[in-house]
């Protein structure tokens, strides 16, 4: 059992339309963050969030972390092609350095 | 910004060979550096996490005798898959802090093992 779970795990959508993936726990993270990886290398820092409640925005893509720091979730805006790829959310629980990831989402926008 | 630099970044081997895997910070000190594996369309899942000068914490279901993690410095870890089998075969990936999370962590580009 994974401590974060993220839904859904495949998305396939047209080019221009909008997406929301999820990741929950029932556990507390001190800090989330959002990763995007390629195939064949390491993943790539989108965003982090630390305080709950918060939002940021990155160009098209916005990113909340819940209240009660225990979820977050990641919007995309009129998706496009280069917004392929698998997407985690990573929490470190609190007093701890473990990074732990979420089980991901798969996206794929199609042209 | 922040790097770290993974090597190889594939290899094959024989099953029952050893093989090591080297994660260095290249421009800052990582007091602590972790170790993930990731099968195919999955997630990363973490393997172990090694402080500089200690024993590596290994998570549950991690065999410490068949994963090696060495932490001599700073800015080196190192992973050793002994007696490798075939199931050994996926794709490791090693992050580095500064420490307590909350400066950041930096993932290195993965290492795909194959074992024949």
């Amino acid at each position: 059992t994974q401590l974060l779970e993220q839904s859904p795990q495949f998305l396939s959508i047209q080019e221009g339309e909008n997406l929301t993936v999820y990741c929950n726990s029932s556990s507390v993270f001190s800090s989330l963050q959002w990763y995007r990886q390629e195939p064949g290398e390491g993943p790539v820092l989108l965003v982090t969030v630390v305080t709950g409640g918060e939002v940021k925005k990155l160009k098209r893509l916005t990113f909340q972390f819940g209240d009660a720091r225990k979820d977050s979730s990641l919007h995309i805006t009129a998706a496009q092609p280069g917004d392929t790829g698998l997407y985690l959310c990573a929490g470190a629980l609190a007093g701890a350095n473990n990074l732990f990831f979420g089980t991901g989402t798969r996206l794929t926008v199609i042209p | 910004g922040a790097v770290v630099s993974q090597h190889p970044s594939w290899v094959i081997c024989k099953s029952g060979t050893s093989v090591k895997i080297e994660c260095r910070s290249l421009d800052f000190q990582a007091t602590t550096m972790f170790w993930y594996r990731q099968f195919p369309k999955q997630s990363l899942m973490l393997m172990a996490t090694s402080n500089e000068g200690s024993k590596a914490t290994y998570e549950q279901g991690v065999e410490k005798d068949k994963f090696l993690i060495n932490h001599a410095s700073l800015t080196l870890s190192t992973l050793t898959v002994t007696s490798a089998h075939p199931e050994d075969s996926s794709f490791y990936i090693c992050s580095a802090t500064l420490g307590q999370g909350r400066y950041g962590y930096t993932f290195g580009s993965g290492t795909r093992l194959t074992v024949v």
